[in-house]
C-alpha cells in the first residue's frame, strides 16, 4: 500500500509560537489530503480538506486562520498551527487517498504536539 | 455519511478469532464499508473494505449482511498485536462531497488477552 509520512513526529513548543507539521506522500500522487486532530482518549476529528494548488476546505468550527494549510505539490500538504496555545496540544494526522487499492486512504503516523 | 454503531470494547483470547461487530442501517447504496485500526499513537492502519460481496484479505475478512446494514470484521487469529482501537466507517468511494472524508465515530477497543 501507499506511504504516507509525517515531520516531526513530536514537536513542542512554547505559547504563542508558531508550528508547521508536513504530510508527504511518498510513492504516489494526492491531489487531496486531509488533516486529522486526535485529543487523549478520543477519536479522530476531520480538521480540513487539503486540494492541491487550490484553497483547503474547512471542517465547520475549524479556524482557517489559526490552522494554515498549504498544499504546493502533489506529495507534500503543511499545517501550520499559528499562535499556539496549550489547547491546541494534540496528536495531528495527516491522509491521502490511496490509489492502489483505489477506495482507500493512507495515514501517516501522526505528529504529537505539545504547547507548553 | 452513514453514521455506525460499534461496541465500546471488546476482549478475545490470543490464537482466537475476534469478531467485531458493526451496525449501519443508513447505509446507501454507494457507500463502502470501510474497517481501520489504530494502535495506541499511530495513525489508522487500513485493513479491509467491501460494497457488498464478503471480502477476504491477509489481515481479516469482512461480512456484509445482504441488507448491508451491518457488518463483521473477523481477526481469524488474534495476536496480542492485534490490540488497538478498530473503526468501521462508511463512505461513498467515487463521487459526490464526501469523496475520500472519512468521519471516525468512536471505534471499538478490541483488547487481546495471552
Amino acid at each position: 500500500g501507499a506511504v504516507v509520512s509525517q515531520h516531526p513526529s513530536r514537536v513542542i513548543c512554547k505559547s504563542g509560537t508558531s508550528v508547521k507539521i508536513e504530510c508527504r506522500s511518498l510513492d504516489f500522487q494526492a491531489t487531496t489530503m486531509f488533516w486529522y486532530r486526535q485529543f487523549p482518549k478520543q477519536s479522530l476529528m476531520l480538521m480540513a480538506t487539503s486540494n492541491e494548488g487550490s484553497k483547503a476546505t474547512y471542517e465547520q468550527g475549524v479556524e482557517k486562520d489559526k490552522f494554515l494549510i498549504n498544499h504546493a505539490s502533489l506529495t507534500l500538504s503543511t499545517l501550520t498551527v499559528t499562535s499556539a496555545h496549550p489547547e491546541d496540544s494534540s496528536f495531528y494526522i495527516c491522509s491521502a487517498r490511496d490509489p492502489n487499492p483505489p477506495g482507500h486512504r493512507a495515514f501517516g503516523p501522526g505528529t504529537r504536539l505539545t504547547v507548553l | 455519511d452513514a453514521k455506525t454503531t460499534q461496541p465500546p470494547s471488546m476482549d478475545c483470547a490470543e490464537g482466537r478469532a475476534a469478531n467485531l461487530p458493526c451496525n449501519h442501517s443508513t447505509i446507501s447504496g454507494n457507500e463502502y464499508v470501510y474497517w481501520y485500526r489504530q494502535i495506541h499513537s499511530q495513525g489508522p492502519q487500513y485493513i479491509i473494505h467491501g460494497l457488498k460481496n464478503n471480502e477476504t484479505n491477509e489481515m481479516a475478512s469482512l461480512i456484509i449482511t445482504e441488507d448491508r446494514k451491518s457488518s463483521t470484521l473477523i481477526l481469524p487469529h488474534a495476536t496480542l498485536r492485534d490490540t488497538a482501537v478498530y473503526y468501521c466507517i462508511v463512505s461513498a468511494s467515487a463521487g459526490g462531497t464526501s469523496y475520500g472524508k472519512l468521519t471516525f465515530g468512536q471505534g471499538t477497543i478490541l483488547t487481546v488477552h495471552p
